[in-house]
C-alpha cells in the first residue's frame, strides 16, 4: 500500500539554526512528492514539489527538500530557521497506484515545527 | 494567483441540523476536493469532483454528500450534523488531473456541532 510517514510529531529548533523535517514514502512507480505548510488558523500553502530531475528542490520562504530514492525520503530543510517558520508541515505523495485515483494525494500526519527565539 | 474561498471561517450548528459548506475557486480548475483535518489524524479526504456533476468518494464519505452544479463551486453537505463532525474543513482545487499538479487550499471552515 502506498503511504507517507512523518516520523516526528514535533520538531524544536533555535532561531538561526538549520532545521530538518523528515518524510519517508512508499509508492509504486515514480514518486511525485509535495510539502505544504499550515500557519495557525489558516489553510495549507504549497511549499515545493519533486516531480523529476534534480534531487534538491528549492521552494518558497527559503525552504528546500532533498529527494533520496534509495532511502525513499524527501526531507524538508532550511539553513537558518526563523521564528515565523513555526507552523504545521505536511508531506504528501501522489496516489499513483490506481489510474482513477491519480488526482488524490496521500498525506502524512504532519509535523509541528517550533522555532524558539 | 489562484484563489479558493470558503463561505465561512467559523460555524456553530446543533446536532441534527443540515449544514452547507461552500467552496469557490476562481481559476477554472477541473478538480475540487473536500478534506477534514483533525489533530493527530492529518488530512482525510471526504469527497472530490473532477468535473461538473461528477463526484467520487474519498476515504471518509459517511455522513457527507457533495454537489457540483457549476465548475467553480463545490459544496459539502452534512445531512444531519453530529458532534463527531466537529472539525476543520478544507477545500482544495487543482487545474488538471496530472501527477504534477499542485493543490490550492482555501482558508478552512472550523465547524463546531453542539
Amino acid at each position: 500500500a502506498q503511504s507517507v510517514a512523518q516520523p516526528e510529531d514535533q520538531v524544536n529548533v533555535a532561531e538561526g539554526n538549520p532545521l530538518t523535517v523528515k518524510c519517508t514514502y512508499s509508492v509504486s512507480g515514480n514518486p511525485y512528492l509535495f510539502w505544504y505548510v499550515q500557519y495557525p488558523n489558516r489553510g495549507l500553502q504549497f511549499l515545493l514539489k519533486y516531480i523529476t530531475g534534480d534531487n534538491l528542490v528549492k521552494g518558497s520562504y527559503g525552504f528546500e527538500a532533498e529527494f533520496n530514492k534509495s532511502q525513499t525520503s524527501f526531507h524538508l530543510k532550511k539553513p537558518s530557521a526563523l521564528v515565523s517558520d513555526s507552523a504545521l508541515y505536511f508531506c504528501a505523495v501522489r496516489d499513483t497506484a490506481n489510474a482513477g485515483n491519480n488526482r488524490k494525494l496521500i498525506w502524512g500526519l504532519g509535523t509541528s515545527l517550533a522555532v524558539n527565539p | 494567483d489562484v484563489k479558493v474561498t470558503q463561505s465561512s471561517r467559523y460555524l456553530v450548528k446543533r446536532t441534527g441540523e443540515k449544514v452547507f459548506l461552500e467552496c469557490v475557486q476562481d481559476m477554472d480548475h477541473e478538480n475540487m476536493f473536500w478534506y477534514r483535518q483533525d489533530p493527530g489524524l492529518g488530512l482525510r479526504l471526504i469527497y472530490f469532483s473532477y468535473d461538473v456533476k461528477m463526484k467520487e468518494k474519498g476515504d471518509i464519505p459517511e455522513g457527507y454528500s457533495v454537489s457540483r452544479e457549476k465548475k467553480e463551486r463545490f459544496s459539502l453537505i452534512l445531512e444531519s450534523a453530529s458532534t463527531n463532525q466537529t472539525s476543520m474543513y478544507l477545500c482544495a482545487s487543482t487545474r488538471t488531473s496530472g501527477y504534477q499538479e499542485t493543490q490550492y487550499f482555501g482558508p478552512g471552515t472550523r465547524l463546531l456541532v453542539l
